[in-house]
């Protein structure tokens, strides 16, 4: 069974830092691309992040460029977010999310529960 | 930056009745890279419709996606009680960015 689940988000202050992490399982992690999507409370889903699946090319939405960074580690199927300088707006739960292929751009077919990153002083 | 809006941003409607959710792109979006998710509260988007039209492993067949070029539907035949949820369109044919729709909630009425 394919598997995502995403850790830790935390509550931190303005200008701090996080990583997030999503350890993946039930499929050959190095084969496919992945990707972040966020969901501020309330509000509808934004991409965050994608990543090939051989980790060369990344890509990410305008409003995270410069402080975010996704990587990831195909020797243990896990997906990451570096997130630095973090604004209230960033406050949200971030999927983890496995496209249905190596190509960077495709839909998401499965997703994780979801971690909640709480921007505040 | 391709923007999808989706109407309308609510439809009540009751158990067995027929569904039709619209999703239309501010520019052309090539057919195999428009998918629809569905998100109960509480619970990560599911993937219902990728290119299109063709069905996710296990979606019944009361789901179905239709549309080209700028105009896209999914219509959900005959409603379930199961069915009441929100749901997003996806489309990652002009990327990056992959963009989603604002969504549509379908409520009981």
């Amino acid at each position: 069974e394919v598997q995502v689940l995403e850790s830790g988000g935390d509550l931190v202050q303005p200008g701090g830092s996080l990583r997030l992490s999503c350890a993946a399982s039930g499929f050959t992690f190095s084969s496919y691309a992945m990707c972040w999507v966020r969901q501020a409370p309330g509000k509808g889903l934004e991409w965050v992040s994608t990543i090939s699946a051989d980790g060369g090319r990344t890509y990410y939405a305008d409003s995270v460029k410069g402080r975010f960074t996704i990587s990831r580690d195909n020797s243990k199927d896990t997906l990451f977010l570096r997130m630095d300088g973090l604004r209230a707006e960033d406050t949200a739960v971030y999927y983890c999310a496995k496209g249905v292929s190596s190509s960077p751009f495709n839909w998401f077919d499965s997703w994780g529960r979801g971690t909640l990153v709480t921007v505040s002083s | 930056e391709i923007v999808l809006t989706q109407s309308p941003g609510t439809l009540s409607l009751s158990p067995g009745e027929r569904a039709t959710l619209s999703c239309r792109a501010s520019q052309s979006v090539s057919s195999t890279y428009l998918a629809w998710y569905q998100q109960k509260p509480g619970q990560a988007p599911r993937l219902l419709i990728y290119g299109a039209s063709s069905r996710a492993t296990g979606i019944p067949d009361r789901f179905s996606g239709s549309g080209s070029g700028t105009d896209f539907t999914l219509t959900i035949s005959r409603l379930e009680p199961e069915d009441f949820a929100v749901y997003y369109c996806q489309q990652c044919s002009s990327s990056p960015p992959v963009t989603f729709g604002g969504g549509t909630k379908v409520e009981i009425k």
